[in-house]
């Protein structure tokens, strides 16, 4: 797995305006992504997955953006909302079917 | 519908002993996963069961184990607990193993002293 440190990227964002969350994957084989929310004392909670044969999704007020040249991920979150604020991770899965999660980045939402 | 349930949701445990977690997965789902998750980082991969068999394994030591019981629940074990395996434990449920979506149960909070 990644080593991550103890400080979580963090994105301020001010209450109705979009926001964008970034991630560079690791692996070149992973074919499957997908971006998970975790509230304070909650397990991960899917939002949105992609397909390496896709480039982009969109679902309820959230679009995953995949860009395998460069090995990134975005989820764009629209009209940010209070109940938006948590940690977000981004996870690849390659053919061997484990999941690997990526840096958490804290989402803060501004009143 | 219920979701994934894990028991117990918070253990207190002292270093040497041994602990064992439960998870019962979503309806109908055949494979389970465990994940460990130190404070401030993201999940780790540990196991993977489906069909009551190995699946998959991560990079932990031979002190945790686990098991799948026919009726697709799981069982997660810990010997010899060192401090360092204070963390929260998820266990994530999927229809079949491959590309199908996991899904997340709360989580034990496992603290040793």
């Amino acid at each position: 797995g990644e080593s991550v440190g103890l400080h979580l990227p963090t994105l301020s964002v001010q209450e109705g305006d979009n926001s964008i969350i970034n991630c560079a994957y690791s692996n070149s084989a992973s074919d499957y992504f997908i971006w998970y929310k975790q509230e304070s004392g909650k397990g991960p909670q899917f939002i949105i997955d992609i397909r390496s044969n896709m480039d982009k999704r969109q679902g309820q007020r959230v679009t995953v953006l995949l860009n395998k040249t460069v090995k990134h991920l975005s989820l764009q979150i629209a009209a940010t909302q209070p109940g938006d604020s948590a940690v977000y991770f981004c996870a690849e899965k390659g053919r061997d079917d484990k999941i690997i999660f990526g840096k958490g980045t804290r989402l803060h939402i501004l009143p | 519908d219920a979701g994934v349930t894990q028991s117990p949701t918070h253990l207190i445990k002292t270093r040497g002993q041994q602990v064992t977690l439960r998870c019962s997965p979503i309806s109908g789902h055949k494979s389970v996963s465990w994940y460990q998750q130190v404070l401030g980082q993201g999940p780790q991969f540990i196991f993977q069961y489906y069909e009551k068999e190995e699946r998959g394994r991560g990079n932990f030591p031979d002190r945790f184990s686990a098991r799948q019981f026919p009726n697709y629940s799981s069982e997660l074990n810990v010997n010899a607990l060192l401090l360092g395996d204070s963390a929260l434990y998820l266990c994530a449920s999927s229809l079949e193993v491959g590309r199908d979506t996991q899904y997340f149960g709360p989580g034990t909070r496992l603290t040793v002293l």
